[in-house]
């Protein structure tokens, strides 16, 4: 069965350093996957999406995540936080049954951004 | 604009009452989702259509229920059975394997 961890329940960086989001998934084959950001009190938003092309993903807002097999991760980074990037993130991981594509959702890892 | 529609934004519900959640896409898409949304949890899905008149239960159905009489639109019911249904509920809908999000409807106990 497809699982997703996401390693960090809550991550805490200053405006303009490095942004790290850990997600490990488990896949008895070769899985989509996907990032999602919430705000708070919205919807998700596609943030970016592995299908088993080039395993350097780019998103929107300057996020991208690297997909490696070997070490079933699918992490997500940005060069320089902003503000704005506060805000609760899930990596998701497609499970296609009998032509329905059910996705599976890590529990969240929320973002906070400091001056 | 293309999109989701959910509505209302935030819905009271006395006891006993059952509720019904809006959801409306101008997407063209076959497939539909509820979703619900516990704080510190991630998404459990309640039901899904994959196409007109035709629905699935899905992890947690049980006190919900769902009707998919347009393509445009799949409203979810909180029934009196629920008995715990304060929650955040998102609704979905997909092409292929990539699922859009609504904005979200609060439902809260009286």
């Amino acid at each position: 069965a497809q699982s997703v961890t996401q390693l960090d329940s809550h991550v805490s960086v200053s405006e303009g350093t490095p942004v790290l989001l850990r997600c490990n998934y488990s896949s008895s084959y070769s899985p989509s996957l996907f990032w999602y950001v919430q705000h708070p009190n919205k919807g998700l938003q596609l943030l970016l999406k592995y299908t088993s092309a080039a395993t350097l993903v780019k998103g929107i807002n300057g996020f991208e995540a690297e997909f490696k097999k070997s070490e079933t991760s699918f992490h997500l980074t940005k060069p320089s936080a902003h503000m704005s990037d506060a805000a609760e993130y899930f990596c998701v991981v497609s499970d296609p049954q009998g032509g329905y594509n059910k996705l599976i959702f890590g529990a969240g890892t929320r973002l906070a951004v400091h001056p | 604009d293309g999109g989701i529609t959910q509505s209302p934004k935030y819905l009271f519900r006395k006891e006993g009452q059952n509720v019904t959640l809006s959801c409306e896409q101008n997407l063209n898409h076959d497939a539909m989702y509820w979703y619900r949304q516990d704080p510190g949890q991630g998404l459990r899905l309640i039901y899904y259509s994959q196409i007109v008149n035709d629905f699935q239960k899905g992890d947690i159905a049980e006190g919900y229920s769902v009707s998919r009489e347009k393509k445009e639109s799949f409203p979810l019911t909180v029934t009196s059975a629920q008995k715990n249904p304060t929650a955040f509920y998102l609704c979905a809908s997909s092409a292929q394997e990539t699922q859009y999000f609504g904005p979200g409807t609060r439902l809260l106990v009286l």
